[in-house]
């Protein structure tokens, strides 16, 4: 079964750090554009950053510009979010997706969740 | 990185046909023809129902369709069913290189 599955999420305190994972099965990473997906509880969705098949075209939302970092390793089918300086706009499930063309998200993960919170 | 414009909600009765309007800038909607729309149900991941502005994926009706005239990209559902029930969200690739999303719209079936 193709599928992408995220984890790292958790309750972290203002300020602080944390490094969301997502796991592809079912499919072979490498060949697609990678992104990060956020959605605020009760919002609507928001781009956060995408990673190109070789990491050598990265996109940030101007809300993460310079607290979040998107890597991925292709040998273990994986896409990370590095996020630091969080702050409490930054509560939300993050999903990470795949993208087969230009924001053709055909496969998403089912979310884990960040609260920022004192 | 302003959010694309969306309806808040939109409703229709069984059978009947809405529409859900999309709007952004020339830099965004009206630079490239990749808008993408996904429905999400609660507490659900959202699903690809459009792509490329009017390609409808394998796994999605054909009384989804959708359609772009300048700025402002539409969904049209056909045949309005209660499973259509649902939150829906545009997309677009922008010139910039970034993404951006619309605000999203609530869909009733009455």
């Amino acid at each position: 079964e193709v599928q992408l599955v995220e984890s790292g999420g958790g309750l972290v305190q203002p300020g602080g750090s944390l490094r969301l994972s997502c796991a592809a099965s079912g499919f072979t990473a490498s060949p697609f554009t990678l992104h990060w997906v956020r959605q605020a509880p009760g919002q609507g969705l928001e781009w956060v950053s995408y990673i190109t098949t070789y990491s050598d075209i990265i996109y940030y939302a101007d809300s993460v510009k310079g607290r979040f970092t998107i890597s991925r390793d292709n040998a273990e089918n994986s896409l990370y979010l590095q996020l630091n300086s969080l702050r409490a706009e930054d509560t939300a499930v993050y999903y990470c997706a795949r993208d087969r063309g230009h924001v053709e998200f055909d496969v998403w993960g089912q979310g884990t969740m960040v609260t920022v919170s004192s | 990185q302003s959010a694309l414009t969306q309806p808040a909600s939109v409703s229709g009765s069984p059978g009947q046909s809405i529409t859900i309007s999309c709007t952004g800038t020339s830099s965004d909607v009206g630079a490239y023809d990749y808008v993408s729309w996904f429905q999400q149900l609660p507490g659900k991941a959202p699903k690809l129902m459009i792509y490329e502005v009017n390609y409808r994926p394998s796994w999605v009706s054909n009384r989804f369709s959708g359609s772009k005239s300048d700025n402002t990209a539409s969904l049209t559902i056909s045949g309005l069913q209660d499973e259509d029930e649902a939150d829906y969200f545009c997309t677009s690739y922008t010139s910039s290189g970034t993404v951006v999303f619309g605000t999203g719209t609530k869909v009733t079936v009455l």
